[in-house]
């Protein structure tokens, strides 16, 4: 039982590149999300689905597309990439959004120059 | 949507000495709050949660406490440790699907 795998853990881009940052998920959890953390920011949603099919935005969403084919895998895209997306994102699963703890990944650490 | 506040953004204590690391949230209906710790370059991790039906909370050192009348809960963490130093998360949600995060605490324990 793997729980949450990032993938890349660290990316270089320049800015209009576009990249995908791989989610993939082995608790067969309903609820997954992505987050981007930035010094004295917190953790900010950037978007989040609730099944398969099924996605919605967050607090921070421009910039990314999302899509949820699978209850497995939830691929964040930057379609092109700028300076102000350089952080480090987090991808999370929880079973159901009310009242249980999501399970993060590793992280990727995303620059862009 | 929900807002959560945390404070303060750096605590510094002496080993054995108590933390105590404050939130408070604007949105009634929510009914979750965990507490998550993250380690330099590492993942967040859950620590603790309660839920709104819950006063307190604890676990062996570590315990949090709900007031849903002020919109507030607490952290603490007795008999500090060196490896109790970290970022801890607060988080406030349950209710739409959504958890808002505090923008975190660093905590250092001095020896």
């Amino acid at each position: 039982n793997a729980g949450v795998t990032q993938t890349p853990k660290f990316q270089v881009l320049k800015t209009g590149q576009s990249m995908t940052l791989q989610c993939a998920q082995d608790m067969n959890h309903e609820y997954m999300s992505w987050y981007r953390q930035d010094p004295g920011m917190g953790l900010r949603l950037i978007h989040y689905s609730v099944g398969a099919g099924i996605t919605d935005q967050g607090e921070v969403p421009n910039g990314y597309n999302v899509s949820r084919s699978t209850t497995e895998d939830f691929p964040l895209r930057l379609l092109s990439a700028a300076p102000s997306q350089t952080s480090v994102y987090f991808c999370a699963s929880t079973p159901t959004p009310h009242g249980q703890p999501q399970h993060f990944g590793d992280g990727t650490r995303l620059s862009i120059l | 949507g929900e807002n959560v506040e945390q404070h303060p953004s750096t605590l510094s204590v002496q080993e054995g000495d108590s933390a105590v690391i404050k939130c408070t949230y604007s949105d009634s209906a929510s009914n979750y709050f965990p507490w998550y710790k993250q380690e330099l370059g590492k993942r967040p991790q859950l620590i603790i949660d309660i839920r709104s039906n819950v006063g307190e909370k604890k676990d062996q050192r570590i315990a949090v406490t709900l007031n849903k009348t002020a919109k507030h809960f607490s952290l603490h963490i007795t008999e500090t440790q060196p490896e109790d130093s970290a970022v801890y998360f607060c988080g406030g949600g349950g209710s739409n699907y959504k958890l808002t995060f505090g923008k975190g605490t660093l905590l250092t324990v001095n020896p």
